[in-house]
């Protein structure tokens, strides 16, 4: 079946300093959505990518979806402490018609 | 608006006892409905997700069963709980194909002594 990972797994940074976190599915996706959930909160929608190659931007969040529809990235840029939570990506396979798969996420910890 | 209503928010079980957790959506129709569990620290693992009423798709074997009854309402149950059933259950709701965003409820953390 089809897999999503991500990597690191966890990653503290210092504050200011970037943070990057990357997303691979062993299929070909229809689109990727990525979403932020803060420590001991619920999963929020970010965005949504559908072209291959498409990079979006939400201020200092960077969001890309490789060429071959197969792999994502989120780049944040000097980070903050408001930054900190899990980071999960999820992929919607093009043979599927109903589900998309969550990645187990990046946990990100910000240092003051 | 759309809302999503998870409840309750905590719960503690005795092992072997039964569960009931609801979720309900308002401000849409015929809405696809999901349920996650999520291990402390751990990703989202599909359970259970509707398409319609009535309508369920199972993703992992396990004591635990969901139904829909209403077209906004979605049941989480088990008979009797195990103690590898703690963890933090979420509800989330789409509308139209899986590629839709899913918003997700609050959630309800479930601990089994």
């Amino acid at each position: 079946g089809q897999q999503v990972m991500q990597i690191p797994q966890y990653q503290h940074v210092q504050e200011g300093e970037d943070f990057t976190t990357y997303c691979n599915s062993s299929t070909t996706l229809s689109n990727i959505q990525w979403y932020k959930q803060r420590p001991g909160g619920h999963p929020v929608f970010l965005i949504q990518l559908v072209k291959s190659g498409e990079v979006k931007k939400q201020k200092r969040l960077t969001f890309q979806f490789g060429e071959a529809k197969k792999n994502s990235s989120l780049h944040i840029t000097a980070t903050q402490t408001t930054d900190v939570g899990t980071y999960f990506c999820a992929g919607l396979q093009e043979t599927s018609y109903d589900k998309v798969i969550f990645g187990p996420g990046t946990s990100l910890s910000v240092i003051p | 608006s759309q809302t999503i209503h998870q409840w309750p928010a905590t719960l503690v079980q005795p092992v072997g006892s039964p569960l009931s957790l609801e979720c309900t959506v308002e401000g849409t129709s015929n809405p696809n409905l999901y349920w996650y569990r999520q291990a402390a620290g751990r990703g989202l693992q599909l359970l259970f997700y509707s398409v319609g009423i009535g309508q369920i798709s199972s993703e992992v074997p396990q004591n635990l069963s969901a139904s829909r009854p209403q077209d906004r309402q979605f049941i989480l149950s088990s008979k009797k709980l195990l103690l590898s059933d703690s963890g933090f259950y979420l509800c989330a709701w789409n509308t139209g194909r899986g590629n839709q965003p899913q918003h997700f409820g609050d959630g309800t953390r479930l601990s089994i002594l």
